[in-house]
Order: C-alpha cells, then structure tokens, then sequence
C-alpha cells in the first residue's frame, strides 16, 4: 500500500479485556516496528520484525503483550488482560530494511476504562 | 533508559527564525535520525545520518552530528506556522540492537505567525 496502514484508529476497552491491534506496512518493507506512546511522552520500544529473523521482543512490558507477523506482511499486537497503564498511542513502523529511516502508521489510541 | 536527550523541552520563535534543537546520546550509535510529530499522531521521518558523516542538509533542513561529543543538532531554517510541532531524535545503534531506534523526549516546537 502506499503508507502503513493501522486499525482500529481508536479503541476503548474494558479492563480485563483482550485487544488485537493490527499494521498493514508498506509492500516490500522487510522490517516492522511496534511503540508505544503515553501522553507527552516519548516512544517506547515495543517489539520489531526482521524479514525471517527471530523478532526482538525485549521491549515487551509484560508477558499479558504478544505480536506476530503472518507472511512477512501484516502484525497484530495482542494485550492480554488489559490494565489501565495500558492506555497510551500504539504506533506500527515498517522499513525497507534496518538501518534505514522508518515511516509510521497513523497509531491506534487504546483506552482502558 | 532513553538514549536520546533532546534540549530545550519547548521552543518557542517568530515566523522567519531559526530554529535548533540539540540531541545528546549516550552510547555508541550507527546512525541517528529525526522526525517530526503533528497531534501526537504518527511520525515522519525528516532526515537520517550515519555515523560516519558529521553533516547532513535536507531543504530547510540541517543536522549536525558530532560523535566525539555525542550530540546532534537540528536546524530548521526561515521557519514557517506550518514547522509547529514536535521534533525527536532516535538513535540507532550496531551489534544486535541494530535496526531497533530509541527515541527521546522530544522538543515542543512553536512557531507563531
């Protein structure tokens, strides 16, 4: 597609619930970012892909977050059991490779009531 | 930790002026980048340089990179209303982390007309 696509762009959850959060990247970008975001905040490292490589998930706040990427194209994020800390931007990147300059999603905003 | 610093937290200039921004890191880096952020939505990428460059121009753009000190500058020249927002250096180091980027704080940016 011509940007990285995300969905939901907002999502408001109970606490206690499971959310799945999706990102379509950009065709042919090998690698795939995950971050999050709190209120005037900086990006936290979450989760990346890299073409067939084990994905370095030492990001990961807890063990209640998971992702996976199917087919080298799109990622789902998993909260498991959501918490109220957990609300915040979740952002998705894609890159044609590492070491080069990523181009972001829109982000799903998360609200856990 | 964050690795990136940013410095001043918020700048704030008339229409025409100059702008700068500084970055301070921590440990050795492979390349660092900037981005920009409207609304605290998705970032984009504005500019990216390698370790092993010590300068970079992109339009009104500027950035400087000095290894020795750890630091990095942003400069936006003749600033326009439409600059108004939030500006982040990330870092991207070598070895296994190479491809993940850690971002700072970010510099609040305000450019009145």
């Amino acid at each position: 597609g011509a940007g990285v696509s995300q969905s939901p762009s907002n999502k408001v959850t109970e606490k206690g619930k499971d959310v799945e959060l999706r990102c379509d990247p950009i065709s042919g970008h090998t690698a795939l970012y995950w971050y999050r975001q709190s209120l005037g905040q900086g990006l936290e490292f979450l989760i990346y892909f890299q073409g067939n490589s084990a994905p370095d998930k030492s990001g990961l706040p807890s063990d209640r977050f998971s992702a996976e990427r199917t087919g080298g194209s799109v990622s789902t994020l998993t909260i498991q059991r959501t918490q109220q800390e957990d609300s915040a931007v979740y952002l998705c990147a894609s890159s044609p490779d590492t070491g080069y300059g990523y181009t972001f999603g829109s982000g799903t905003r998360l609200t856990v009531v | 930790s964050q690795q990136g610093e940013e410095d001043p937290q918020a700048l704030s200039i008339q229409e025409g002026e100059n702008a700068t921004m500084n970055c301070s890191y921590k440990t050795s880096i492979n390349n660092l980048q900037w981005y920009r952020q409207n609304s605290g939505r998705g970032l984009v990428h504005l500019i990216l340089i390698r370790s092993n460059e010590r300068e970079k121009h992109s339009g009104r753009l500027r950035v400087t990179l000095d290894t020795s000190k750890k630091s990095s500058s942003l400069l936006i020249t003749a600033s326009r209303a439409a600059d108004t927002a939030s500006y982040f250096c990330a870092t991207g180091a070598g070895g296994t982390s190479y491809g993940k980027l850690t971002f700072g704080q970010g510099t609040i940016l305000t450019v009145h007309p």
